[in-house]
């Protein structure tokens, strides 16, 4: 059963950085990409950025300046590394399991607030 | 980047009734268009890949048609279950984009 999971602090103060892991099971992550996307309460979604089945990384490119996506294959996690937090980088993250078609398999999300 | 601009934002229906949803692509998109379900306090759920292939042990009243840059999401006949947000992605130009959802409420 493929299964994904965000974990990681509610709560980041402006200008910090925010870290979160997306645990996985069910599937490898040499053989699936995993992508980052977030979504501020009451609109659409917005891609972040992708951690390829082979290593590689892809970023959106409003948000490269400040994002780093990393994995640890042997624990299945994939971590998201985003800097210099503002008020409106709050909303629900979510990683999810892309195929074929993208955002195939979503995890639960985590809420991550910026505020003082 | 390519816009997605679903329409209308708000929309009210009856059980049983046939309720069409909008997505406009800004350009061409060929038929990479995916069609997504939110529920309140969920994360979104894959309906329809590929504009028209619906994806596993999803309903067979939901469908979906277009290509190029216009696409539609039908449902034959309204459930009270299928309450729930509905967003358009195009991943045929990175960066993938969505669009900002058609709320779909009961009348």
């Amino acid at each position: 059963q493929v299964q994904l999971k965000e974990s990681g602090p509610g709560l980041v103060q402006p200008s910090e950085t925010l870290s979160l892991t997306c645990t996985v099971s069910g599937f490898s992550l040499t053989s699936y990409s995993v992508s980052w996307v977030r979504q501020p309460s009451g609109k659409g979604p917005e891609w972040m950025g992708r951690m390829w089945y082979d290593g590689d990384t892809a970023y959106n490119s409003a948000l490269k300046s400040r994002l780093s996506i990393s994995r640890d294959t042997s624990k299945n996690q994939v971590f998201l590394k985003m800097n210099s937090l503002q008020t409106d980088d709050t909303g629900t993250y979510y990683c999810t399991r892309d195929e074929s078609i993208p955002f195939a398999y979503w995890g639960q999300g985590t809420l991550v607030t910026v505020s003082s | 980047d390519i816009q997605m601009t679903q329409s209308p934002s708000f929309l009210s229906a009856s059980v049983g009734d046939r309720v069409t949803l909008s997505c406009k692509a800004s350009q061409n998109i060929n038929k990479y268009l995916a069609w997504y379900q939110q529920k309140l306090g969920e994360a979104p759920k894959l309906l329809i890949y590929n504009a028209n292939s619906l994806q596993t042990g999803i309903p067979s009243r939901f469908s979906g048609s277009g290509s190029g840059t216009d696409f539609t999401l039908t449902i034959s006949s309204l459930q009270p279950e299928d309450v729930a947000t509905y967003f358009c992605l195009q991943h045929n130009s990175w960066p993938d984009t969505f669009g900002a959802g058609t709320k779909l409420e009961l009348k």
